[in-house]
């Protein structure tokens, strides 16, 4: 099994939709959340970074932690084609840099 | 943030011959790290690049086949040796900033025949 599961898609959604990206994780020890996005050909670029539960919220982006589920949700709003790209969950346990990381849903916004 | 650049930014090689992919960061950074994105799978961990000593590696990754070079607070190399097709994925180079978060360079597309 592996530690970080998020499905690859491809998610297709027509523009203005609500999108929500999810993983899931096995181990406790993880209090720090990452999600990243990457376009094609390029490096992943940081969205948002969450310490243990909750919510925050930037612009059309909401990230959600639920600890006692091991499941972390991405919510995009409004979404945008320019939104289209592969979106990677990335999380590590306090006292290391390590990041794991899921393999990434596509997701495919359509005007 | 920190603006990262690596270069080449896509190389196709022969089996059996090595190549250094370079890292440069913009500021000072205390943390690099190399991964290694292959074809429908996750960024794994290859190695810390640590300033002045050897590089910490992950199981699964060893020094012969990955060496790296971090000779200042800016700068790291990571040379794949030896190569095979197995080899061929983007390696990309991170560096941890004073938000204790890690930003990413655009990557290295290697495809080796």
């Amino acid at each position: 099994q592996k530690e970080v599961e998020q499905d690859p898609g491809p998610l297709s959604v027509p523009e203005g939709a609500i999108v929500s990206l999810n993983c899931t994780y096995s181990n406790s020890a993880f209090q720090y959340f990452m999600w990243y996005r990457q376009y094609s050909r390029k490096g992943p670029e940081l969205l948002m970074y969450t310490y243990s539960s909750g919510n925050k919220e930037d612009g059309r982006f909401t990230a959600q932690v639920d600890k006692s589920s091991k499941y972390i949700s991405l919510f995009i709003r409004d979404s945008q084609p320019s939104d289209s790209a592969t979106y990677l969950c990335a999380m590590r346990n306090t006292g290391f840099q390590k990041l794991v990381f899921g393999t990434g849903t596509r997701l495919l916004v359509s005007p | 943030s920190a603006v990262i650049s690596q270069k080449p930014s896509r190389d196709i090689c022969q089996r059996g011959t090595s190549l250094t992919i370079q890292c440069q960061v913009d500021s000072q950074v205390t943390m690099m790290f190399w991964y290694r994105q292959q074809p429908g799978q996750s960024l794994t961990l290859i190695a810390t690049a640590n300033q002045g000593s050897e590089a910490t590696y992950e199981s699964g990754f060893v020094i012969d086949k990955f060496p790296i070079s971090r000779p200042n607070l800016t700068f790291s190399t990571l040379t794949v040796s030896n190569m095979s097709p197995e080899d061929s994925s983007i390696y990309l180079c991170s560096v941890l900033v004073a938000t204790d978060t890690q930003y990413f360079g655009p990557g290295t597309r290697l495809t080796v025949l």
